[in-house]
């Protein structure tokens, strides 16, 4: 079954420590997106992957990073940079089509405790 | 500023009748509006997509209207079922080739049995 796949589905994380949310995909899609979703709010954007080995900053990527070393994944790394990590986040991927539907993981929801 | 703005407050209807749900948009233009279905926990699921030059979309009991004068978006959902429940998110493309989408904060459905 092609699909987009997250894990884990549940992360704890003590302050101070560094955590790798993981994002896979099987569709053949060429672009690659992470969003945060906090509670009653849309999705915001953190990075974005529009090819292998590029990547381009989001409207929230302060405290994050990411790689796309691969067509089919594109790990996202929550620093302790970052100042207010936990929340649900999700993965997505797209064809570089006028259309752009995006196609969703199941989340990773990430509590630092 | 540009913002796109969904209903925060939880629509809550009876089974059978029809649910519309409404997009606004300012300071965008966007090329094509895209909405999805979020159940709880999980990750958004596409629905439909409305191209600028269409007024109008329809999928099974589904219809997307698409006013780029009013910058407005209706979704509606006839003969609605307690299934639908849901948060329902609106999308928009930036007009640009990033192949980024905006998303609304969604606006969430109850049907009533």
């Amino acid at each position: 079954d092609g699909g987009i796949t997250q894990s884990p589905k549940y992360l704890f994380r003590k302050e101070g420590q560094n955590v790798t949310l993981s994002c896979e995909q099987n569709l053949n899609h060429d672009a690659m997106y992470w969003y945060r979703q906090d509670p009653g709010q849309g999705l915001r954007l953190i990075y974005y992957s529009q090819i292998v080995n590029d990547f381009q900053k989001g409207d929230i990527a302060e405290g994050y990073s990411v790689s796309r070393e691969k067509k089919e994944s594109f790990p996202l790394t929550v620093t302790s940079a970052q100042k207010n990590p936990t929340a649900f986040y999700l993965c997505a991927s797209s064809l570089r089509t006028l259309s752009n539907e995006q196609f969703f993981g199941p989340g990773t929801r990430l509590t630092v405790l | 500023s540009q913002k796109i703005e969904q209903n925060s407050e939880a629509l809550n209807i009876q089974e059978g009748k029809t649910a519309t749900l409404t997009c606004n948009y300012t300071n965008y233009s966007p090329a094509y509006l895209q909405w999805y279905r979020q159940d709880p926990g999980r990750g958004p699921v596409f629905l439909l997509l409305i191209r600028e030059n269409e007024k109008e979309k329809r999928k099974e009991r589904l219809k997307v209207t698409f006013d780029t004068t009013l910058k407005q978006s209706l979704f509606h959902i006839t003969a609605s079922q307690p299934a639908d429940s849901a948060t329902y998110l609106c999308a928009l493309d930036k007009g640009d080739s990033s192949y980024k989408l905006i998303f609304g904060s969604g606006t969430r459905l109850l049907v009533r049995p």
